[in-house]
């Protein structure tokens, strides 16, 4: 039972151009929700959070958006860098238990100079 | 400011052995999570250590246990290894429910 899916495994965009990349859950239960970035032979970076009395949480170039009635959320970064370049995860909790984290399988974004 | 802090980084073990992994938080987290990556697939949650003791469990048989020190240090022990345990395995810190942390794990070859 895959409660949060990343249904793209890769996305290719070009240098400053946006990359949007896509989340969605299941369990109606989760009310925090966190995208982390992982390059090869590191573990996963926190990179962005956005709890769901919120609808969009902005930092720098990283924006998440969130639909709590299509339980989807959202990744955009704006403008995306060859740096970028990594696999992005989505990952859900239940408020005050973000220890216990349910990741979607990743999706691999590749930014094209 | 150390980070989360894993050992080791890489190891081979043969089907039916034992294992243990260690993990050291950040410093002033008291919170130690394990989680398993598969290949090409999200981290899995294993279980989570506070105050010495298991929280919470992931999905995950008997033959995988833990431990917390005083220090908030963790080990993860993994009994009777079977081919598909071999995987990236992490561990996170997080001080009481906070954002958590990841080391850069314990890639675990069962042959």
């Amino acid at each position: 039972d895959q409660q949060v899916k990343q249904n793209s495994p890769s996305l290719s965009v070009q240098e400053g151009r946006i990359s949007i990349l896509n989340c969605d859950y299941t369990n109606s239960m989760f009310d925090y929700f966190l995208w982390y970035k992982k390059y090869p032979a590191e573990g996963p970076t926190f990179l962005i959070s956005i709890s769901s009395i919120k609808d969009k949480n902005e930092d720098g170039r990283f924006t998440v958006f969130l639909n709590k009635s299509a339980k989807h959320l959202s990744l955009h970064i704006v403008p995306s860098q060859p740096g970028d370049s990594a696999v992005y995860f989505c990952a859900a909790s239940r408020s005050g238990n973000t220890g216990k984290l349910i990741f979607g399988q990743g999706t691999t974004l590749q930014v094209k100079p | 400011d150390a980070g989360v802090t894993q050992s080791p980084t890489h190891l081979i073990k043969t089907r039916g052995q034992q294992v243990t992994l260690r993990c050291s938080p950040k410093s002033g987290h008291d919170t130690v999570s394990w989680y398993q990556q598969a290949l090409g697939q999200g981290p899995q949650f294993i279980f989570q250590y506070y105050e010495e003791e298991e929280r919470q469990r992931g999905n995950f048989p008997d033959r995988f246990s833990g431990h917390q020190f005083p220090n908030y240090s963790s080990e993860l022990n993994v009994n009777a290894l079977l081919l598909g345990d071999s995987a990236l395995y992490l561990c996170a810190s997080s001080l009481q429910g906070n954002t958590i942390y990841f080391g850069e794990g314990s890639w675990l070859t069962v042959v």
